[in-house]
């Protein structure tokens, strides 16, 4: 059964930087590109970007591009997201997910919650 | 950007009403997919490309709509309906989502 299964949740201090992880099992990791979504408290669904785990290509949104830096781990079947500089803002619960046909996302990860305060 | 609109931001149904949630697009899609969310829990996918239910729901729910408007219908309510509902476009990126529509039991 196809299960993606995130870290725990983060407390992290202002400007410091963190690492999520996925860990994706019960599928071919390679076929499948792994998008990240920050839902942030009580509020709507953000897309972050996407990366392709076969080729490493990625693809962000304009408004993360400079907050965010998506890698994998082919050997372990792990997609990462790596936030930076964070801020308040960046507080919320953040969900990897894999990409079927058209663009639908047909599992989720659990979710993260990453809390930024000093 | 494609900016999805829903409404209402939240309503309250009883049980064996008709339900109709709207999400507008700011630009013309080819297909819209929807996502349920329960406090607390993974967003799962409900219905996709427009009107195709994913497995598991429901056949009282229903999709439909095109270009900018689409709609998820609930023919008859149940408890088990409430919930957040999400709309989220595939055309082109970035992707993104509505605002959501909180569903409640009255």
């Amino acid at each position: 059964q196809v299960n993606l299964l995130q870290s725990g949740a983060a407390l992290v201090k202002p400007g410091a930087s963190v690492k999520l992880s996925c860990k994706a099992s019960g599928y071919t990791f390679t076929d499948y590109y792994i998008h990240w979504v920050k839902q942030s408290h009580g509020k709507s669904l953000e897309w972050i970007g996407y990366i392709n785990p076969n080729s490493g290509y990625t693809n962000y949104n304009e408004k993360f591009k400079s907050k965010a830096t998506l890698t994998v781990d082919k050997s372990t079947n792990t997609a990462y997201m790596e936030l930076s500089r964070l801020t308040s803002e960046d507080s919320a619960t953040y969900y990897c997910t894999r990409q079927l046909y058209l663009r639908r996302f047909d599992y989720w990860g659990q979710g993260v919650m990453v809390t930024v305060s000093s | 950007e494609i900016v999805l609109t829903q409404s209402p931001t939240t309503m309250a149904a009883s049980p064996g009403e008709k339900v109709t949630l709207t999400c507008r697009a700011s630009s013309s899609v080819s297909y819209m997919h929807w996502y349920q969310q329960r406090s607390g829990t993974s967003p799962k996918l409900w219905i996709y490309e427009t009107s195709k239910l994913a497995s598991g729901v429901p056949n009282r729910f229903s999709g439909s709509g095109s270009g900018t408007s689409y709609s998820l219908t609930i023919n008859s309510m149940e408890t088990e309906d409430a919930a957040t509902y999400y709309c989220q476009q595939g055309s082109s990126y970035p992707l993104t989502f509505g605002s959501g529509t909180k569903l409640e039991i009255k």
